[in-house]
């Protein structure tokens, strides 16, 4: 079975500039999530979806910030403008949590992350 | 803002011998989760002990849980090289909660 892949693994461009970063999560997963981390520290939430819709994005920067997960499947995280302190590895995951009353594994599966250097 | 604290920050051990890791947290969960994390590359699912559940063992590792304590430890038995790796608790409030990751400790295991 496939794990979650994100491209690209490294991307590195000037302040000001766009970036975007793609997410494939494990098949049958309805939940994704999009965390960042700095380094020597733990990720961050930015977002979480269930299937389509964001049910948590109170930690995401939505003035430069934005994300979809269009048909519940792949997911995007763009960057507009990029500033210094963006600098980060931009990790996706993906799990089986269930809707109430549902099954809820727990379980998060990564991907092996985006790596964002801003010049 | 990171809900659980690892300590201690940094772990420097000779192969063979035992590593423990603890986890403090603030609020109540619904399960508590141990992950590693190897140089460069993303997490990886180590064990999850829910709220109710006080020991949990798989291969060479052990996890606890005291809820009074708000507190969990990471055993790692016979450690070997390749143990080497950072290592995060994660706390799952349940559901419409986020998991939420402490800053890790780094373990180093010497050959």
């Amino acid at each position: 079975e496939a794990g979650v892949v994100q491209s690209p693994r490294y991307k590195i461009i000037e302040k000001k500039q766009p970036v975007a970063f793609w997410c494939n999560p494990i098949s049958g997963h309805n939940t994704l999530y999009w965390y960042r981390q700095n380094l020597g520290q733990g990720p961050e939430l930015l977002i979480r979806y269930e299937n389509e819709e964001a049910v948590d994005d109170s930690q995401l920067p939505k003035d430069r910030f934005s994300a979809e997960r269009l048909k519940g499947v792949d997911s995007t995280l763009k960057i507009q403008p990029a500033e210094l302190g963006d600098s980060a590895v931009y990790l996706c995951a993906s799990s089986l949590r269930g809707l109430a009353g549902g099954i809820n594994t727990g379980e998060l599966f990564f991907g092996e992350g985006s790596r964002l250097t801003v010049l | 803002s990171q809900q659980g604290e690892e300590d201690p920050q940094a772990l420097s051990i000779q192969e063979g011998e035992n590593a423990t890791m603890n986890c403090s947290y603030k609020t109540s969960i619904n399960n508590l989760q141990w992950y590693r994390q190897n140089s460069g590359r993303g997490l990886v699912h180590l064990i999850l002990i829910r709220s109710n559940e006080r020991e949990k063992h798989s291969g060479r590792l052990r996890v606890t849980l005291d809820t009074s304590k708000k507190s969990s430890s990471l055993l790692i038995t016979a450690s070997r090289a390749a143990d080497t790796a950072s290592y995060f608790c994660a706390t799952d409030g349940g559901y419409g909660n986020k998991l939420v990751f402490g800053a890790g400790t780094i373990l180093r295991v010497k050959s």
